[in-house]
This record gives C-alpha cells, structure tokens and sequence, in this order.
C-alpha cells in the first residue's frame, strides 16, 4: 500500500513565519502534489513536482514556493506566513496517470 | 476555464436511506473522472471512471459516468453511519494528467 506521510497533523504558527511542510511517500512515485482545502472551495492545487528538483506553478501558487531534493520527499514553505493561508495542506502523490492520487493525512495549519 | 461542481453540498439522511451525490464538469480534454471518501483525514480512492456508460461496484457503492451530459452520479445504498464523510469528485485531463481538478465536496451526514 502506498504510504503519504506528512511531518506534522496540526501547526500553529505565527505572522510572518516562515513554515515548512514536508511530505513523504514511500512508492517511488514521479509525481507529488500540494493542495489546500477550504470548505466550500475544495481541494485547490499549490504546487506540484513531476520529477526531483522539477516543479510546477498550479492554481494558488502566491505566498508559497516549494522544494524537491530528493524523489521521496516534497515540501510547502510558506515563506512569510498569513492569516489566509490558515488551511488543511494536504500531500498527494501519484505513480502514473492512470492510477488514483494517493493522500496524506493533511496538516492544519493556523496562522496568527 | 475548467470547472467540476458537486451537488448538494451537503446532505442529511437517515441510516438505511438511499443518497444519490452529483458532479457535472466542463474540463477540456477530459481523460477521467475520480471519486475520493474523506472522512477526518486523507481522502482515500473510491472510483475512477473513464468510458461513459459502465458502472462501476464496491459493495453499496456504486458509480457512472455519462460523457455526453458531463456528468458522474455516486450512488450509496442502505446507508450506514459510518457512510458519513465529505465525498469528493475530481477530473483528469489529457494534457496535464497529473493535474486533476476537483469540485467542491458534498458533505454527506447520516443519522443513526
């Protein structure tokens, strides 16, 4: 079974922080995948990694940048944290296009 | 722009009811078409449909796709509490496959 690890299940942060999310998946995927969920606006994709050191703007990508290093791990930082960027961060990761997106169990993350 | 919406967004029956959820889409080059379950945390794999017309089975759930009027129904069936969840419908395009596009969630609340 897939496994998507993220570091942390809640993060209470301050304004103007700079916080890091890190993600980890354990299936040798290509693809990996942040997205924030707010009630009523779904999942909406922040960025996304197709290949180590690879990356792609998505649909909300202002206020963050990410990081791929190494295959297995993807992480979200918030370069100077804001009260709208209070949200679920969820992780995914996925092997090819034909195969379902494989979830994290999301960080809460409540800026201050 | 590409666009998925979940109706209702959000749904109170009773246990053993029969609920019905809906996702209509306008995605340029569609590929497919996903339903997740998430209940506390990582929404996990229900469905992937990609030809019009099959049904697709997992106990009480079941799922169609009609490509023609752009849309997809989840159907569950004898309802049971732990049935509660948020339900989420996500689109795959051709180009960009890796990028799926999700509705807004339905919020699904059966009562014992």
């Amino acid at each position: 079974d897939v496994k998507v690890t993220q570091s942390s299940r809640y993060l209470v942060k301050r304004t103007g922080e700079k916080v890091f999310l890190e993600c980890v998946q354990d299936m040798d995927h290509e693809n990996m995948f942040w997205y924030r969920q707010d009630p009523g606006l779904g999942l909406r994709l922040i960025y996304f990694s197709y290949d180590v050191k690879m990356k792609e703007k998505g649909d909300i990508p202002e206020g963050y940048s990410v990081s791929r290093e190494k295959k297995e791990r993807f992480s979200l930082i918030l370069e100077s944290a804001s009260t709208n960027q209070t949200s679920m961060y969820l992780c995914a990761s996925l092997g090819t296009a034909n195969s379902p997106l494989h979830f994290g169990n999301g960080t809460r993350l409540t800026v201050t | 722009e590409d666009k998925v919406v979940q109706s209702p967004l959000s749904l109170v029956v009773h246990e053993g009811d029969t609920v019905t959820l809906n996702c209509s889409y306008e995605v340029t080059n569609f590929r497919s078409l996903l339903w997740y379950k998430q209940e506390k945390k990582a929404p996990t794999f229900l469905f992937m449909l990609t030809s019009s017309g099959i049904e697709k089975k997992s106990g009480r759930l079941s799922s169609i796709l009609d490509k023609k009027e752009l849309f997809s129904i989840l159907n569950i069936t004898a309802t049971q509490t732990g049935d509660s969840a948020v339900y989420l419908c996500a689109v795959g395009r051709v180009q960009g496959a890796q990028k799926l596009v999700f509705g807004q969630g339905t919020r699904l609340t059966i009562n014992p």
